[in-house]
């Protein structure tokens, strides 16, 4: 089933320690997306790629670091966790970069991250 | 800054209508979202405006009013399955989306 597949699905991690949250699509996309999400508030823009090779920093890169070395892959990487880092992270991707037409996204399951 | 404002909760029966407001003020347009996100799952798309007026899809409909910086989704039919929250995001000036912190709807039989 063509999609995104988020791994781990649940972790609880100690802090200041290392954590990849890997995100696989198959649909060729070229834009991938990492956001958080935290009850209360609206998805936040953490890192994004519009193209295999490139990144950007959204609205909150603080403390992650993401890379793209290929089109389907984009892993992103908290060096050492703290515990505001606790929160849903989802990993998305649209077949256009933003500015084209609808752009609509397609989001992975969701990886849930606990930093004690 | 930027904001968008959309109401935290609301309730509504089986079979009825129920509006959800959206309120924008961001730099520039540059289309509305609307996705649909059941507990504990992704969000999935629901809607795109990008001019004023209504666009339907079955039951439901997404309104746009640019000069007030409004949309609503209007949801016919109500089913307990559209329990869910209702995410409404803009896309800025800059091509970015600026996201609400959605509307969680319950449905009461």
């Amino acid at each position: 089933i063509a999609g995104i597949t988020q791994a781990p699905t649940s972790q609880i991690l100690a802090a200041g320690r290392r954590m990849t949250l890997r995100c696989t699509q198959d649909m060729r996309h070229n834009a991938m997306y990492w956001y958080r999400q935290d009850l209360g508030l609206g998805l936040r823009l953490i890192h994004y790629s519009n193209t295999a090779g490139t990144t950007g920093k959204g609205e909150v890169p603080d403390g992650y670091s993401v890379s793209r070395a290929n089109t389907d892959d984009f892993p992103l990487t908290l060096a050492s966790a703290v515990p505001s880092q606790t929160s849903v992270y989802f990993c998305a991707s649209s077949g256009g970069t933003s500015g084209s037409g609808a752009n609509v996204l397609t989001f992975g399951a969701g990886s849930r991250l606990t930093v004690l | 800054g930027q904001n968008i404002d959309q109401p935290t909760e609301m309730t509504a029966t089986e079979g009825a209508i129920v509006q959800i407001n959206c309120t924008y003020q961001t730099s520039g347009f540059n289309g509305l979202f609307w996705y649909q996100q059941h507990a504990g799952e992704a969000p999935t798309f629901l809607s795109y405006n990008v001019l004023d007026g209504l666009e339907e899809k079955g039951r439901f409909s997404s309104f746009l009013s640019r000069s007030k910086g409004y949309s609503y989704l209007l949801l016919k039919e109500l089913q307990m399955k559209d329990s869910a929250s209702y995410l409404c995001a803009v896309r800025d000036s800059n091509y970015q989306l600026i996201w609400g912190a959605g509307t969680k709807l319950i449905i009461k039989p």
